[in-house]
């Protein structure tokens, strides 16, 4: 069974900072990962979408990589703002469908 | 383009009360799910549809049902609501989007449902 454990669970950093964050996955035969954004109280919004043959991909102050070897994908962030502050879930495609989740980063950017 | 939609916003139950939760999406996505996130445990998928008249259990299926009505519309259904139940409830739909060489899928999710069973 798969299991994706993001680290870490919680992060506060000052404005400006750039900061990494990790997720990790035990069974490496994966289609895709995917980096969403939730907001309290909101639904998910997908951030990036790196396929299994991709090593990384990049979207304004983001970017994702991808070691499916090691099953490990990191998120980075550049120069963050307090409009980053959010829960980051990473999550792992077996196939052309479902989707196992992380539980979760929460980040707080402070002004 | 509304999106995925979701009705309704709050619930609350009582023990062995059933009801159900709509969803619907207008983005033509031939893929619909149904998760549930709680405290700690992230988000876990109850049900999906991988298409119109196509249903199968994901990783926590009981004391669940769900209907696919037709393409635009996926129904989650608790017959005898239990407090294990008090969750939040996101429905989501997956299309693809065909790339220069590749296909890429990824979900699009509503608000989400927050159900309390007392």
């Amino acid at each position: 069974k798969q299991e994706v454990t993001q680290i870490p669970a919680a992060l506060s950093v000052p404005e400006g900072e750039n900061l990494v964050l990790n997720c990790s996955f035990t069974d490496s035969a994966i289609y895709n990962l995917q980096w969403f954004r939730q907001d309290p109280g909101k639904g998910l919004t997908s951030l990036l979408l790196i396929q299994s043959s991709q090593r990384e991909q990049t979207s304004g102050r983001l970017n994702a990589s991808l070691d499916k070897s090691s099953g490990r994908s990191t998120l980075y962030i550049a120069a963050s703002q307090p409009g980053d502050s959010a829960t980051y879930l990473c999550a792992v495609s077996p196939g052309y469908s479902t989707l196992t989740f992380g539980k979760g980063t929460m980040l707080l950017v402070s002004p | 383009n509304a999106g995925v939609t979701q009705t309704p916003k709050f619930q609350v139950l009582k023990t062995g009360q059933s009801m159900t939760l709509q969803c619907a999406q207008d983005m033509n996505h031939n893929s619909m799910y149904w998760y549930r996130q709680d405290p700690g445990m992230g988000l876990r998928l109850i049900y999906y549809s991988a298409s119109e008249g196509t249903t199968d259990k994901g990783e926590v299926p009981n004391g669940y049902n769900v209907s696919r009505l037709n393409k635009r519309e996926f129904s989650l259904r608790l017959e005898s609501a239990a407090p294990s139940q008090t969750s939040v409830y996101f429905c989501a739909s997956s299309g693809t989007l065909r790339t220069a060489l590749k296909l890429q899928e990824t979900q699009y999710f509503g608000p989400g449902t927050r159900l309390l069973v007392l």
